[in-house]
């Protein structure tokens, strides 16, 4: 089955404490970028990758970090964490850009930064 | 940056009826999509029009786009139980690589 797959689901953790939130995806897409959607802001970018290797910051990067070293895993790195990265995070992947194609969208993990 | 902005925020109706769902954005586009949240869950795509296009359907969907308003609006005809979801509509700029989103419109169907 083609899909996008996040782990963890949730997570509740500490400030300071540094967290992966893996994300892998088994269509080949080239494109795979992470979002966090809070109450009334919509979806809001965090960084996105146009291929192996190759990444950039979306709207609001600042305190996280990712990495494309294969083309199907796009982890998320908060190396500390704090309260204001409490969210719900989504991974997705498309063919190519998201412009003309569309996006699938993982499950979400929902993060609580205590 | 937030472009689009959808309305209603909230829109409840009764089962069967019609449901139509609103996007406005301030710049020029190359195309829109509409997705589609069910609670808590991941984003799936609706329908994409192009910048060129005043409307398209899906199924029960009907999409049109009006560039000189700048606004574009999602029709869900004979609306369903499972129809209750949020609503997004994302637009492109110019560059391939990032949608800018609305804040969504939630719709409830009551049965």
């Amino acid at each position: 089955e083609a899909q996008v797959t996040q782990n963890p689901r949730y997570l509740i953790t500490v400030t300071g404490k540094k967290l992966t939130v893996t994300c892998s995806q088994n269509m080949n897409h080239e494109y795979m970028s992470w979002y966090r959607q809070d109450p009334g802001l919509g979806l809001r970018q965090i960084y996105y990758s146009m291929n192996v290797e190759v990444t950039d910051k979306g709207d609001v990067p600042e305190g996280y970090k990712v990495s494309r070293k294969e083309k199907r895993n796009f982890p998320l790195i908060l190396e500390s964490p704090s309260p204001n990265q409490t969210s719900l995070y989504f991974c997705a992947s498309s063919p190519s850009g998201p412009t003309y194609n569309e996006q699938f969208f993982g499950p979400g993990t929902r993060l609580t930064v205590l | 940056s937030q472009q689009g902005e959808e309305d209603p925020q909230a829109l409840s109706i009764q089962e069967g009826e019609n449901a139509t769902m609103n996007c406005s954005y301030k710049t020029s586009i190359n195309n829109l999509q509409w997705y589609r949240q069910n609670s808590g869950r991941g984003l799936v795509h609706l329908i994409l029009i192009r910048s060129n296009e005043r409307e398209k359907h899906s199924g029960r969907l009907r999409v049109t786009l009006d560039t000189s308003k700048k606004s574009s609006s999602l029709l869900i005809t004979a609306s369903r139980a499972a129809d209750t979801a949020s609503y997004f509509c994302a637009t492109s700029t110019g560059s391939n690589y990032q949608l800018i989103w609305g804040a969504g419109t939630k719709l409830i169907i009551k049965p």
